[in-house]
């Protein structure tokens, strides 16, 4: 079955470490978003990548830092200079625009507290 | 920059009876797509329903459908013969039609059905 993976499910930071979240997908999709989900607030955007080796900062990207070197991987490092890091993240990723208006699709998200 | 508001932060609805969520995107943009998605306790994001901007017919799946009001940016969900597991966030999301944009979501409607 295809679809996006997320890893780990929770996951735990002490203060001034950085911690990375995987997201890996085998939907052959270009373009992979990350998101910050807290209470009230939606989902705001942190990054997105439409093709490898490229990625663009959202709205929120202060503290944290991406890499995109294979297609299927787009993971996240939240850094020490992200100094409120609990919340839920989710990752998604869209396939090539074009024949159609194509949705995103979403990982199960991550769930990251400071301890 | 697009904005999506979602004004109803929480809405009930009796088992088996009707119930329209708002949402209104602001835009200076002819070419977009809009979404609902639907997020249940166990955090899932899974598409409702989506429209194409340049289509006037409304979408319709199922017990959902949207009545969509581009010169007014309007775009409701309407959940018919509600079901206990309709219960959940539900997310009113925009997209730009040019390239890989990402999605800019509305901060969500807690939908509660009651039994």
């Amino acid at each position: 079955d295809g679809g996006i993976t997320q890893s780990p499910k929770y996951l735990f930071r002490k203060e001034g470490q950085n911690v990375t979240l995987s997201c890996e997908q085998n939907l052959n999709h270009d373009a992979m978003y990350w998101y910050r989900q807290d209470p009230g607030q939606g989902l705001r955007l942190i990054y997105y990548s439409q093709i490898v080796n490229d990625f663009q900062k959202g709205d929120i990207a202060e503290g944290y830092s991406v890499s995109r070197e294979k297609k299927e991987s787009f993971p996240l490092t939240v850094t020490s200079a992200q100094k409120n890091p609990t919340a839920f993240y989710l990752c998604a990723s869209r396939a090539p625009p074009g024949g159609g208006y194509q949705p995103q699709h979403f990982g199960d998200g991550t769930r990251l507290s400071i301890l | 920059a697009q904005t999506v508001t979602q004004s109803q932060p929480e809405m009930s609805v009796q088992e088996a009876e009707t119930v329209t969520l708002s949402c209104t995107y602001d835009t200076s943009e002819s070419d977009y797509y809009l979404f609902w998605y639907k997020q249940p306790p166990s955090r899932q994001m899974i598409l409702v329903i989506r429209q194409e901007a340049y289509k006037q017919q409304n979408a319709t799946e199922n017990r959902f459908s949207v009545n969509f009001q581009k010169a007014a940016k309007s775009f409701s969900l309407k959940i018919s013969d509600s079901q206990l597991g309709d219960a959940a966030m539900y997310f009113c999301a925009y997209r730009s039609g040019s390239g890989n944009t990402p999605l800019v979501f509305g901060k969500g409607t807690r939908l509660s059905v009651i039994a």
